[in-house]
């Protein structure tokens, strides 16, 4: 069974960092594309990074750019997300997806979300 | 401002039919295939349909999606208590070099 779980969430003040972390399993995690997706409190669905199954290809949203760091370590089947300078508008679930490009690309897996909160 | 435009919300009693648009432009939608995920609120999104118009092993033919040029449509029949969620469509963009999603629209089953 394929299963992504994340973990690393918390309240965290303006200007802290957080480290989140994804768990893999039932998949071979090396071979595919993964993604962070995020979602503020009663907000739509926001993209915020991608990372090629050999960390060769990173890509970040713009609201993120230069503040948030992904990765991934195929042998011990996990992603992060580094978040530093966190401002109030990073307030949201973050999930961690499974991107297939078997046929075209899309995110076919998702995780249970871990909830970050940037407050003072 | 969602990139992909979506109506907010939609309706239907059980048994209807009912579509939820998905409007973008030449960079996402009209270069590259649209994706839909579901999501009961609460609980993580999912693949609903892939590629325009394919569906996952699970979901049910009632689901169905299409594409023409910029925009894209999902269509549910025989609308049931437990189709009510919130609908994203989704693509890559060219010229943001991102994956976009539309704003999400909530259906409400009467």
């Amino acid at each position: 069974e394929v299963q992504l779980v994340e973990s690393g969430g918390g309240l965290v003040r303006p200007g802290g960092s957080l480290r989140l972390s994804c768990a893999n399993s039932g998949f071979t995690f090396s071979n595919y594309k993964m993604q962070w997706v995020r979602q503020a409190p009663g907000k739509g669905l926001e993209w915020v990074s991608y990372i090629s199954p050999t960390s060769t290809t990173i890509l970040y949203a713009d609201s993120v750019k230069g503040r948030f760091t992904v990765s991934r370590d195929n042998a011990k089947n996990s992603l992060y997300l580094q978040m530093n300078s966190l401002r109030a508008e990073d307030t949201a679930v973050y999930y961690c997806a499974r991107e297939d490009c078997s046929n075209t690309c899309s995110f076919d897996q998702w995780g249970q979300g871990t909830l970050v909160t940037v407050s003072s | 401002q969602s990139v992909l435009t979506q109506p907010p919300s939609a309706s239907g009693t059980p048994g209807q039919r009912v579509t939820i648009s998905c409007s973008g432009s030449s960079s996402n939608i009209g270069s590259h295939s649209l994706n839909w995920y579901r999501q009961v609120p609460g609980t993580a999104p999912s693949l609903l349909i892939y590629t325009n118009d394919q569906r996952p092993s699970g979901v049910p033919d009632r689901f169905s999606g299409s594409k023409s040029g910029t925009s894209a449509s999902l269509a549910i029949s025989g609308l049931q208590s437990e189709d009510e969620a919130d609908y994203y469509c989704s693509a890559w963009d060219d010229y943001l070099n991102a994956w976009v999603f539309g704003g999400g629209t909530k259906l409400t089953v009467l």
